[in-house]
């Protein structure tokens, strides 16, 4: 089975703080994703990348910046942390019509 | 404008009852998939049932159903036999190309929570 690991399931930052959440797939999957997902919002699409060092914005990039410097590994990055970006992050993996999702990361800044 | 919506932001049914979540897409693009997923408490995504656009019978798996009306733009889920572990968020999304076109996404719906009875 493909795994979607999330390096951390819950993180506290400091506001202004520069934010990494890390996501590694052990199978050969060209696209990546990040999703925000919060109460009643369902989960939006923050950046997505098809292949090493491409990248492109979803629905809600701002604030965020994404890295894929290796086909397996899919970085966020918040800048500089605001209270707003308090939620639950949610990384995934797809090839053809399979998706696989990571166990998420709740991510609080306070 | 959304491209899925879920217009039950929450559900009750009765344990072994039948039930029908709802989910309308926008979409101007010929080729597209509709996914539908469950997260239970615990945060997993978990896939239940797969539509492509151009299939002529409604996708069935297990108790699963997918009531699917194009010329509505509906693809709707029905479970049957509603059972207590079936209590979950529930979420539409539908595969669609990036705007650049170099790979496909998942848009997602609001979600339903289904509670489920006994």
């Amino acid at each position: 089975d493909v795994k979607v690991t999330q390096s951390s399931r819950y993180l506290v930052k400091r506001t202004g703080e520069k934010v990494f959440l890390e996501c590694v797939q052990d199978m050969d999957h060209e696209n990546m994703f990040w999703y925000r997902q919060d109460p009643g919002l369902g989960l939006r699409l923050i950046y997505f990348s098809y292949d090493v060092k491409m990248k492109e914005k979803g629905d809600i990039p701002e604030g965020y910046s994404v890295s894929r410097e290796k086909k397996e590994r899919f970085s966020l990055i918040l800048e500089s942390a605001s209270t707003n970006q308090t939620s639950m992050y949610l990384c995934a993996s797809s090839l053809k019509l399979s998706y696989t999702f990571g166990s998420g990361t709740r991510l609080t800044v306070v | 404008a959304q491209k899925i919506t879920q217009t039950q932001p929450g559900m009750f049914v009765q344990e072994k009852e039948a039930v029908t979540l709802d989910c309308t897409y926008d979409t101007s693009d010929p080729s597209y998939g509709l996914f539908w997923y469950k997260q239970p408490s615990s945060g997993e995504m978990i896939f239940l049932i797969y539509q492509g656009s151009y299939d002529q019978q409604n996708a069935t798996e297990g108790r699963y159903s997918l009531n699917f009306q194009k010329a509505r733009k509906s693809a709707n889920l029905v479970i049957s036999a509603s059972q207590l572990g079936d209590s979950a968020m529930y979420f539409c999304a539908m595969r669609e190309l990036s705007s650049q076109g170099g790979s496909e996404k998942l848009v997602f719906g609001k979600g339903t929570k289904l509670t489920v009875n006994p």
